[in-house]
């Protein structure tokens, strides 16, 4: 069966250091998502692609994230530099455009 | 903004009972989709169930239900015959028909199943 992968699973950092997660998504999936989950809430989007296209990244904190999804299958998230309130779970999803999700295990950020 | 709210943090259930989450959400829009995921610990997201909001039946999958009140922007989910591997945080979501295709999120009901 098919899965997003992502990679690292568990990142643990300094402050002011950089960071980014890899996503890897359901081949043929052409949406890709990039979701936040902090501790005890639901999941935020920060950034959507379409293809290699950003259609939405109205959430995503541009001075210090950053996404890119080069020849429109795999993406990476950036973030530097990495500050404390950044810790949290950062899940990646793919859909093929039928409203359902397929999510990955995530990349769970801790930032000392 | 489409905003859903999860009003129940934590809920818990004896095994093999039926146990009933609560979602709302607010939307001026009238086509829509709603889902419940299932988040297991240390595990990804699935999707448990879908209902489209034009569909007036209630949607059904196994020991799955929703009931899905339009007019009052309601949409609980019912688990029957509860299982030990139903134990996850439970998230409600809203998607809005057209456009792109962005999830927004409930905050979550912890779901725990007691032996």
């Amino acid at each position: 069966e098919a899965e997003v992968a992502q990679s690292p699973r568990y990142k643990i950092t300094e402050k002011s250091q950089a960071v980014a997660f890899w996503c890897d998504p359901i081949s043929g999936h052409a949406t890709l998502y990039w979701y936040r989950q902090i501790l005890g809430q639901g999941p935020e989007l920060l950034v959507q692609f379409q293809d290699e296209s950003v259609v939405d990244d109205s959430q995503l904190p541009k001075d210090r994230f950053s996404a890119e999804r080069l020849k429109g299958v795999d993406s990476t998230l950036k973030i530097q530099p990495a500050e404390l309130g950044d810790s949290a779970m950062y899940l990646c999803a793919s859909s093929l455009g039928t409203g359902e999700l397929f999510f990955g295990e995530g990349s769970r950020l801790t930032v000392l | 903004a489409q905003t859903v709210t999860q009003s129940q943090p934590e809920m818990s259930v004896q095994e093999a009972e039926t146990v009933t989450l609560s979602c709302t959400y607010d939307t001026s829009e009238s086509d829509y989709y709603l889902f419940w995921y299932k988040q297991p610990p240390s595990r990804q997201m699935i999707l448990v169930i879908r209902q489209e909001a034009y569909k007036q039946q209630n949607a059904t999958e196994n020991r799955f239900s929703v009931n899905f009140q339009k007019a009052a922007k309601s949409f609980s989910l019912k688990i029957s015959d509860s299982q030990l591997g139903d134990a996850a945080m439970y998230f409600c979501a809203y998607k809005y028909n057209f456009g792109n295709e962005k999830l927004t999120f409930g905050t979550g009901t912890r779901l725990t199943i007691i032996p």
